[in-house]
């Protein structure tokens, strides 16, 4: 049982370049989320998904789009990368089968955009 | 969108002392969790609030959530060097819904 994962660790883009950050889950769980942390200001939700085939706005969803065609995998889409996206990018899914519902972080991605 | 404002922003305490941290929002959250990251890992839950009022441990770490809903606070006793990290407050008004992260506590402990 790997938990959380996400591909890549680390990856440096030229502006406007694009790519695409994997997040994949072994644990069969539902909901899915896309988080980007920036200094001083915590976690901001993208993105997140409450199951195959759906997803839905966060905080800060602009410039980003994601998918959800299979239940494990959540993939976050930069289109055109832009500076102001260098960050560090979390991915989480929500247990809702256990009290309190908890949600597991995978170990994060860290982008930089040039 | 709603804001979290958590405080203080870091905290240098010696090894042995307890440790305070709060959370306030001027908007009403129906549950609020506690996080605590380590370098180079995601937040890790640990303790989530569903009740106004309520008071829940969890080994050396205390949470409670405001009877207003509009805040929160972390206690940690006797605090060990284990403890190091960036504690996060986080809301949520809805269900498994959109949540939201104060900017953090970094705490450190001297031993």
């Amino acid at each position: 049982n790997a938990g959380v994962t996400q591909t890549p660790k680390f990856r440096v883009l030229k502006t406007g370049q694009s790519m695409t950050l994997l997040c994949a889950q072994d644990m069969n769980h539902e909901y899915m989320y896309w988080y980007r942390q920036d200094p001083g200001m915590g976690l901001r939700l993208i993105h997140y998904s409450v199951g195959e085939g759906t997803t839905a706005k966060g905080e800060v969803p602009d410039g980003y789009n994601v998918s959800r065609l299979k239940k494990q995998n959540f993939l976050l889409g930069l289109e055109s990368a832009a500076p102001s996206q260098t960050s560090v990018y979390f991915c989480a899914s929500l247990d809702t089968g256990e009290f309190p519902d908890t949600q597991y972080f995978g170990p994060g991605t860290r982008l930089t955009v040039l | 969108g709603q804001q979290l404002n958590q405080s203080p922003q870091s905290m240098f305490i010696q090894e042995g002392e307890d440790v305070s941290m709060n959370c306030t929002s001027s908007s009403i959250f129906n549950t609020w969790l506690w996080y605590k990251q380590e370098p180079g890992e995601g937040p890790v839950l640990l303790i989530a609030l569903y009740k106004a009022g309520e008071l829940t441990s969890n080994g050396r770490l205390t949470a409670q959530f405001g009877i207003t809903r509009k805040d929160s606070f972390l206690n940690i006793s006797a605090s060990i060097p284990s403890d190091v990290g960036i504690y996060f407050c986080a809301g949520q008004q809805d269900y498994n819904n959109d949540m939201r992260f104060g900017a953090g506590t970094r705490l450190t402990v001297k031993p």
